[in-house]
């Protein structure tokens, strides 16, 4: 099994160009999530979804969207990016309750100049 | 105010040590609570949950007093593998929220 994965693992971007993270997983876990890391910041919620077909706004969802279409794939896209939005981006999955772990993907490195 | 918060630290201390890192939290409804651990340019991993009742895993203690809203983790006998950052973590419904971390380096 390959747990999460996450394409691309470093990716820059110039200023107001779009792109799609992708995110899947192969654990048939109902919640999946995006996170940033930022230095001084700690991780921070930015779309989740608690099965295909719903998604919900996390602290942060502001120049982002996500849809979940299968239970597998969760992509987040970066409508017009800017230079705030470079950062470390983690995909996280979870099965059953809060009380259960998490399992996180390696994460993208992204720059936007 | 933000829902959690942590020492970053960082914590530099000789082998052999006992280490301990606290973290509160803003929400009483918060449900759940955990430590992660995080190498560095890793993803987080699951150290341990912390239970009510306080519990422990080799040389490591998790305690979580609700009403203080106070979470702490004790390392004893601190490895060179421990050096890593540490992330409090709380669950609130459906979302997860991270302490900034708490740096340790364990040094020989």
């Amino acid at each position: 099994n390959a747990g999460v994965t996450q394409t691309p693992k470093f990716q820059v971007l110039k200023t107001g160009q779009s792109m799609t993270l992708q995110c899947a997983q192969d654990m048939n876990h109902e919640y999946m999530s995006w996170y940033r890391q930022d230095p001084g910041m700690g991780l921070r919620l930015i779309h989740y979804s608690v099965g295909a077909g719903i998604t919900d706004q996390g602290e942060v969802p502001n120049g982002y969207n996500v849809s979940r279409s299968t239970t597998e794939d969760f992509p987040l896209r970066l409508l017009s990016a800017a230079p705030s939005q470079t950062s470390v981006y983690f995909c996280a999955t979870l099965t059953g309750s809060g009380y259960n772990e998490q399992f996180f993907g390696p994460g993208t490195r992204l720059t936007v100049l | 105010r933000k829902e959690v918060e942590q020492d970053p630290g960082p914590f530099n201390v000789p082998e052999g040590a006992t280490v301990a890192f606290n973290c509160t939290y803003s929400n009483s409804a918060s449900q759940s609570f955990f430590w992660y651990r995080q190498d560095c340019r890793k993803e987080p991993k699951l150290l341990m949950s912390v239970y009510s009742s306080g519990n422990e895993d080799g040389r490591f203690t998790a305690q979580l007093n609700r009403a203080s809203q106070y979470i702490s983790l004790l390392i004893r006998d601190s490895k060179l593998s421990d050096s890593a950052t540490y992330l409090c973590v709380v669950n609130t419904g459906n979302q997860f929220y991270f302490g900034t971390g708490t740096s340790l380096t364990v040094i020989p």
